[in-house]
């Protein structure tokens, strides 16, 4: 069966612009967690989404936001860009949440701000 | 003080060594226990999770986790050159709550 697909793969952005990045889960599952991945930083939890509402939200401003439409893709937009923003974003979806077993991730798409 | 933390090495053995990988934690509510693998440019998969305590055997891996110490460990045996990967740990104290990652440890198997 398919994978979590993200998209798009790479982009580049001008600092003060906004982005929008998509993630498409596994059929029928229906939690969409996103992550930050930075070398210093690692992975950091940025929101999930669960039946179309945010369940946990991590310690990210404001600028950083999401939704969950009713098929269970997930985008998350990012406003107001800074130079820090620059980071490989990474979406997973499992059937629910918090289970370890089949929490899957996409290949993340690599945002690169100038 | 980080939820979880990984020395991010790096890490480098020759093949057929045993690999020997940690994360230390400070919420004791953990109760899942995980251990991805990321090759370069892609998302992380899942080798192995564990609930609360004990070991766990898959095949050339072993988990361990050690609640007490709030430590734990994923071994390696036999490293192959294609186990050249950044390991990450994770944590979750259940259904409902959010994993917490290290950082990731990065491991070259040489051959």
């Amino acid at each position: 069966k398919a994978g979590v697909t993200q998209t798009p793969r790479y982009l580049i952005k001008t600092r003060g612009q906004q982005v929008t990045l998509s993630c498409s889960p596994i059929s029928g599952h229906r939690s969409v967690s996103w992550y930050q991945q930075t070398p210093g930083q690692g992975l950091q939890f940025l929101f999930e989404y669960f039946s179309e509402t945010q369940r946990n939200k991590g310690n990210f401003p404001g600028r950083f936001s999401g939704r969950q439409f009713s098929n269970s893709r997930s985008e998350m937009n990012v406003s107001t860009l800074e130079l820090g923003d620059s980071a490989l974003y990474l979406c997973a979806s499992s059937i629910d949440s918090g289970r370890p077993y089949g929490y899957t991730f996409g290949s993340g798409t690599r945002l690169t701000v100038v | 003080q980080k939820e979880v933390e990984q020395d991010p090495g790096p890490l480098s053995v020759p093949e057929g060594a045993i690999v020997s990988l940690n994360c230390t934690y400070s919420n004791s509510a953990f109760q899942y226990f995980m251990w991805y693998r990321q090759y370069s440019r892609k998302g992380p998969e899942l080798l192995m999770y564990t609930y609360s305590s004990g070991n766990k055997e898959d095949g050339r891996f072993t988990a361990q986790v050690d609640k007490s110490s709030k430590y734990i460990s994923l071994f390696i045996r036999d490293s192959q050159p294609s186990d050249s990967a950044t390991y990450l740990c994770a944590m979750s104290a259940g259904t409902g709550n959010q994993f917490y990652f290290g950082t990731g440890t990065s491991l070259t198997v040489i051959p």
